[in-house]
């Protein structure tokens, strides 16, 4: 059981190139989340799919498109890389939105920098 | 909207003294809080949360919050700290079911220092 794994673990882009990140999580879960960390801002929603088959915005979703590819797989895309993208990305997964007993577990990030 | 406050970037404390991390609040209805903890390079790692119920709530690693309605805090304590509690907390609030399905709302954490 490996929980929520993200690929890669670090990556640099020049400005406008395009990347995808991966997330799987082996948890059965059905919501699974898109956040990033910057440098004493905590942890922003980028985007996130509370079931397969659907996808909504978050707080901070410009420049960033994302799939859920199935219950357990969710990407986030960089179409045209900008250096204000550069951050720790974590992909995170739950059993049962708005459940009591719902709780969130996260994946080891994915370090970014765009040049 | 939902929010979380940490008024401490950082806490300094040492190895032995008890420790707290300070969470303010502010939400609309009962909320859900939670802790979670980071170590350097690593993910983060659920500690306890907060639904209803008791107001100590006990979590991993020795670690117990005191959910206090009135003052709108979640503040973390721990009786004891060590060396390896040295990190960086962040405390959530989950948003509401029509904000961001039930992503979390995180404070700007707070960097736990603890001195031997």
């Amino acid at each position: 059981n490996a929980g929520v794994t993200q690929t890669p673990k670090f990556q640099v882009l020049k400005t406008g190139q395009s990347m995808t990140l991966q997330c799987a999580q082996d948890m059965n879960h059905n919501s699974m989340y898109w956040y990033r960390q910057d440098p004493g801002m905590g942890l922003r929603l980028i985007y996130y799919s509370a079931s397969e088959g659907t996808t909504d915005k978050g707080e901070v979703p410009n420049g960033y498109n994302v799939s859920r590819l199935n219950k357990r797989e969710f990407s986030l895309r960089l179409e045209s890389a900008a250096p204000s993208q550069t951050s720790v990305y974590f992909c995170a997964s739950s059993e049962s939105p708005g459940g009591d007993s719902d709780t969130q577990y996260f994946g080891p990030g994915t370090r970014l920098t765009v040049l | 909207a939902q929010s979380v406050a940490q008024p401490e970037d950082q806490v300094n404390v040492a190895e032995g003294n008890p420790l707290t991390v300070k969470c303010t609040y502010s939400v609309s209805g009962n909320p859900y809080l939670f802790w979670y903890v980071q170590y350097p390079n690593r993910g983060l790692q659920f500690l306890l949360k907060y639904i209803t119920g008791d107001n100590l709530v006990k979590g991993s690693y020795g670690f117990e919050a005191e959910f206090n309605k009135s003052q709108t805090s979640f503040h973390l304590k721990k009786p004891s700290a060590l060396v390896s509690d040295s990190a960086l907390y962040f405390c959530a609030v989950r948003a509401l079911p029509n904000q961001a399905g039930t992503a979390l709302i995180f404070g700007k954490g707070t960097t736990l220092s603890v001195s031997s």
